[in-house]
């Protein structure tokens, strides 16, 4: 079946420096990705999305590009602040599959000032 | 501009007891998902709602029930409440469930069950 691989964490990176989150998947069809992430106390709000293979999704300084020769979705960020602390999580949707979506395990930044 | 909302926020059990999760969406989504979070193991489908009238297990479905209630609202329920049901409970509802539209997500109820 489906599936997403994220990088282990926890990360601890000081603020403005570059940040890379790994993601990578395994998916029977032709899936749009995304990234969510979830500050503390609260639920998953998506943060980026692509649709199609080259597609780069961008939101508040994050980017992510589909690479599907590599079945990749890397999380970036050139200068992270305090405040992006939080877990970030890769996922697929795949029309071709069951329950539609699929998470990662989720990864746990904490940027330090 | 309410979303997704799940009531209640925070709930203790003991074992035995039963109790029911609420969730309601104001965005006029016909899919709706129960997911279950546990350290290190990301979201897991306990179960889903493709439209009113219809619903489907997920990945760990046992031990829960739903009700999709009316388009709005898709409860969980707990009959016999275990210790290994202690988990953050969110509720997500999106457009149709086979489209490639996100996912919008409730604040989560904390559940212990002692």
């Amino acid at each position: 079946g489906d599936s997403v691989t994220q990088m282990e964490g926890p990360v601890t990176l000081s603020e403005e420096a570059f940040l890379t989150i790994n993601c990578t998947y395994t998916a029977t069809g032709y899936p749009s990705l995304f990234w969510y992430v979830q500050y503390p106390g609260e639920g998953l709000q998506l943060l980026l999305k692509a649709t199609k293979a080259d597609d780069k999704g961008s939101n508040k300084g994050f980017e992510a590009t589909y690479r599907k020769e590599t079945t990749s979705f890397h999380l970036e960020k050139g200068s992270v602040q305090v405040s992006d602390s939080a877990v970030y999580f890769c996922a697929l949707s795949d029309p071709n599959y069951g329950q539609n979506f699929v998470f990662g395990p989720g990864t746990r930044l904490s940027v330090l000032p | 501009n309410a979303g997704v909302t799940q009531t209640p926020k925070f709930q203790v059990l003991k074992t035995g007891q039963s109790m029911t999760l609420q969730c309601a969406q104001d965005m006029n989504h016909n899919s709706m998902y129960w997911y279950r979070q546990d350290p290190g193991m990301g979201l897991r489908l306990i179960y889903y709602s493709a439209s009113e009238g219809t619903t489907d297990k997920g990945e760990v479905p046992n031990g829960y029930n739903v009700s999709r209630l009316n388009k709005r609202e898709f409860s969980l329920r707990l009959e016999s409440a275990a210790p290994s049901q202690t988990s953050v409970y969110f509720c997500a509802s999106s457009v149709p469930r086979n489209s490639n539209q996100p996912q919008h997500f409730g604040d989560g109820t904390r559940l212990s069950i002692l």
